[in-house]
């Protein structure tokens, strides 16, 4: 069965103190990665589309990776406004389905 | 400003009635999808659409319904069958299903069974 496991659950982090936030997948044939930041009590938003082992973007303080068998996103002195659920989600095989993650919840204390 | 609306923000249901929920893009995205978001679950597939008057199940589908009569727009009826509706309803649209696009999303409808 495809499956999507991030990690950890929930991650608390000093302003200014970087880290990593896990999403590993077991799926054939992926089509592409997707990260995506959401605040409570809103819709996900857009951040990355990973396709391919290797890849890398960046924006602003964020940087996602790709390698066969995870993707990470790295987080670089992060702020405050940081703070929010980080999901990743994958599109794999003949299928057309995004299968998400239950997510990252990202807390930076000031 | 193109985008994705969702309404009402909030919703209460009691226990029997079907209610519906709104769902509007302004992106000229072929393909829409209906996503429910449960605490420590990752998003659920309910319903998608690639193309006008066609749509089809996705992994939870039993209790919902939706209709596809115009690009623009996707509604979702909850139904007095889904036992257990209480959840932050997202929708979203792509370009085309088919490739490989990113999912843009609403802000989401809470919807509250009393």
């Amino acid at each position: 069965e495809d499956q999507v496991t991030q990690s950890p659950e929930a991650l608390r982090l000093q302003e200014g103190e970087s880290s990593s936030l896990n999403c590993s997948y077991t799926v054939s044939g992926l089509r592409g990665l997707f990260w995506y930041r959401q605040d409570p009590g809103k819709g996900p938003e857009f951040l990355f589309t990973l396709y391919s082992a290797g890849e890398e973007k960046e924006k602003e303080r964020l940087k996602a990776t790709l390698t066969k068998k995870e993707s990470f996103l790295h987080i670089t002195a992060p702020k405050p406004e940081d703070s929010a659920t980080y999901l990743c989600a994958v599109q794999a095989g003949t299928g057309n389905q995004f299968y998400f993650g239950t997510g990252t919840s990202l807390t930076v204390i000031p | 400003d193109g985008g994705i609306t969702q309404s009402p923000k909030y919703l209460f249901r009691k226990e029997g009635q079907n209610v519906t929920l709104s769902c509007e893009q302004n992106l000229n995205h072929d393909a829409m999808y209906w996503y429910r978001q449960d605490p420590g679950q990752g998003l659920r597939l309910i319903y998608y659409s690639q193309i006008v008057n066609d749509f089809q199940k996705g992994d939870i589908a039993e209790g919902y319904s939706v209709s596809r009569e115009k690009k623009e727009s996707f509604p979702l009826t909850v139904t007095s069958a889904q036992k257990n509706p209480t959840a932050f309803y997202l929708c979203a649209s792509s370009i085309q299903q088919t490739s490989y696009n990113e999912q843009f999303f609403g802000p989401g409808t809470r919807l509250t069974v009393l």
